[in-house]
């Protein structure tokens, strides 16, 4: 009955390759969000999606790709993989998209670009 | 860039003691929110405080927030072990609910 799920948990992959991190969430969210973790924990929002559409788009490199198929799931595929990429990627989701959306976060992906 | 920074980075206190955080920010917020990250996990949702609100309870959790100083606390009354985690402030500006985080603080409570 996990909440927001996340696969893989782990993904050790070469510099160059292409690679993606799924994300599911089952409790009937409409808002779903990316968030890069850095090695120093410092958090920081990729991307959202109400619905299916993207209102949040930060200052991120165009090889990170979010694609959102239905209301329940965020894959984010990241092209190019470089080594600055190396971090913990969370996806979260809420209910609506007003300032007081509390947002429920999945376990993480660890990132290891070699 | 970052909205809040926390202080201390780091706090280490026995089981049974209270644990007090600090987050500062930069701008006019619509409400601050702490998370708590155990090592490996994701973030748990603790409590929210809007900008017209000066203190908030939750069980062992009181916080509170001053917007003329840009400041808020997260006091951890009567720790346990458990409560070893990283604890993060977040602020929400303006209309919409984008999060952005703070530093950070490492608490390690001992037996």
């Amino acid at each position: 009955d996990t909440a927001v799920s996340q696969t893989p948990k782990y993904l050790v992959t070469q510099m160059g390759n292409d690679k993606s991190i799924k994300c599911e969430q089952n409790l009937g969210h409409d808002t779903m969000y990316w968030y890069k973790q850095d090695s120093k924990k410092f958090l920081k929002i990729m991307f959202s999606y109400n619905n299916k559409e993207l209102i949040i788009n930060e200052t991120v490199p165009n090889r990170f790709s979010p694609k959102s198929p239905d209301k329940a799931h965020l894959n984010l595929h990241i092209n190019s993989l470089e080594l600055g990429d190396s971090a913990v990627y969370f996806c979260a989701s809420s209910q609506g998209r007003s300032p007081d959306s509390t947002q429920y976060f999945g376990p993480g992906t660890r990132l290891t670009v070699l | 860039s970052q909205q809040g920074e926390e202080d201390p980075q780091a706090l280490s206190i026995q089981e049974g003691e209270n644990a007090t955080m600090n987050c500062s920010y930069k701008t006019s917020i619509n409400n601050l929110q702490w998370y708590r990250q155990n090592s490996g996990r994701g973030l748990v949702h603790l409590i929210l405080i809007r900008s017209n609100e000066r203190e908030k309870h939750s069980g062992r959790l009181r916080v509170t927030l001053d917007t003329s100083k840009k400041s808020s606390s997260l006091l951890i009354t009567a720790s346990r072990a458990a409560d070893t985690a990283s604890y993060f402030c977040a602020t929400v500006t303006g209309g919409g609910n984008k999060l952005t985080f703070g530093t950070g603080t490492q608490l390690k409570v001992e037996l």
